[in-house]
């Protein structure tokens, strides 16, 4: 069964960047799927960051993507998340989790995800 | 305020029935599976219901989930105290080309 582990600082200084790995293991994300950035801010629901395929190709929520970056490295088997230029509204637990697939659609929810790693921005 | 909503609380006695709504539009529901997460304090969301209305295993049959044009619920019978948590829908929307969460609802076991 496919594990993914979210890692990098819990503390964040305001106007820096965020920088966060998800690794994965039990699965070759050059295997294929989608892999997604979930962030839930305390208290709040659960606000979905973007995603990025095997070819590199990312997609970002639109309220967000002035500021994310998501990359992979197939040879650690990575997932990355960067986000620039953060604010105490930035302060949230982040997760990284696995889209489903069904008849070859990647148009599906997420079925397996990391534990979250949570990221305070304080100076 | 996010394109799909849920109410963000419900509640209901032990061994009642209860049912969580999510409301979006032809962009999302109305086209796509909608999935549903269980989430303790602290803990990640668990996937509870895929596709529409498909356990994984180890949930109870007790728990399930229907869709309607653009809506859908998720159902929970025979109601536990375990069952207390929030859920959270989600759903590709085609407009965004992404998916989307609704609010999220905190259940209260009475």
């Amino acid at each position: 069964q496919v594990q993914l582990a979210e890692s990098g600082p819990g503390l964040v200084k305001p106007s820096e960047t965020l920088s966060l790995s998800c690794t994965v293991s039990n699965y070759f994300i050059s295997d294929g799927f989608y892999w997604g950035w979930i962030r839930q801010p305390p208290g709040k629901g659960l606000e979905y960051i973007g995603y990025i395929y095997r070819t590199g190709d990312p997609y970002y929520s639109p309220s967000l993507r002035s500021r994310v970056t998501i990359s992979l490295d197939m040879s650690k088997n990575q997932i990355f998340l960067s986000l620039t230029s953060v604010t105490a509204a930035d302060t949230a637990v982040y997760y990284c989790a696995r889209h489903a697939t069904y008849l070859g659609s990647y148009k599906q929810g997420l079925d397996s995800w990391g534990h979250g790693t949570l990221v305070t921005v304080s100076s | 305020q996010s394109v799909v909503t849920q109410p963000p609380s419900a509640s209901g006695a032990p061994g009642q029935r209860v049912t969580i709504s999510c409301s979006g539009s032809s962009s999302n529901i109305g086209s796509n599976y909608v999935y549903w997460y269980q989430q303790f304090p602290g803990t990640a969301p668990k996937l509870l219901i895929y596709r529409n209305d498909q356990r994984p295993s180890g949930v109870p049959d007790r728990i399930s989930g229907s869709k309607s044009g653009t809506s859908a619920s998720l159902a929970i019978s025979g109601l536990r105290s375990e069952d207390e948590a929030d859920y959270h829908c989600a759903v590709w929307d085609d407009r965004l080309s992404g998916p989307v969460f609704g609010g999220g609802t905190k259940l209260t076991v009475l």
